[in-house]
């Protein structure tokens, strides 16, 4: 089982959807959580992080986390084109300065 | 604010060859991490430094190893090497690689191995 999960997709959603990108985790010690979202051929940036159970929204963008279940979420309303990238789910695990661990990622597509 | 900087952007090697790669992170972050980046395998975690240490390893073989200076600058090498290693090799700072701490990342070195 790999520690962070995500489906590859390819993610199609028109425009002005909303799209819901998901992850899930296998260690449950885990404790922060982020978003990153890469252009094809630039470096990952960061959207969002969030390390307590339930939503967090930034502008278009809402987190969701349930560490129970070990799943965290992307939701990015009002989708537009330039939303077209692959969205990295990262996981950091708690107990010192642990390592980020990346999922493989989500191509999210926004079709006109 | 300057960014993650790494240099080169470029670079393509034979098999058998080794190649060091450079990072200056954003200034006044002391934690730079190395990842492998590949279409299959995703980003993959190589090493993390903070003050001159290796403070965690991938899995990655002894092939790979890095170092930091005082001024936080990091390289990365890579001895005698493989195919497989072609891909994009990229470089994150944070200020101490704290729980919450953010990590941003350079542009990457593409490195192609022929």
């Amino acid at each position: 089982q790999k520690e962070v999960e995500q489906n590859s997709g390819p993610l199609s959603v028109p425009e002005g959807a909303i799209a819901s990108l998901n992850c899930t985790y296998s260690d449950r010690v885990s404790q922060s959580f982020f978003w990153y979202r890469q252009y094809s051929g630039k470096s990952p940036e960061l959207i969002m992080s969030i390390y307590s159970n339930g939503d967090k929204e930034d502008g278009r963008f809402t987190a969701q986390l349930n560490k129970a279940s070990q799943y965290v979420s992307l939701l990015i309303r009002d989708s537009q084109p330039s939303d077209s990238a692959t969205y990295l789910c990262a996981v950091k695990r708690s107990g010192g300065y642990q390592k980020v661990t990346f999922g493989t990622g989500t191509k999210l597509q926004v079709i006109p | 604010k300057a960014g993650v900087t790494q240099t080169p952007r470029y670079l393509i090697k034979t098999r058998g060859q080794q190649v060091t790669l450079s990072c200056s992170p954003i200034s006044g972050h002391r934690s730079v991490s190395w990842y492998q980046q590949t279409p299959g395998q995703g980003l993959q975690f190589l090493f993390e430094y903070f003050s001159e240490t290796q403070r965690n390893k991938g899995n990655f073989p002894g092939r790979f190893s890095g170092r930091q200076f005082s001024n936080s600058r990091s390289e990365m090498n890579v001895s005698t090497l493989e195919l497989g290693d072609s891909a994009l090799y990229l470089c994150a700072s944070s200020w101490q690689g704290a729980l919450t701490d953010t990590q941003y990342f350079g542009p990457g070195t593409r490195l192609t191995v022929l």
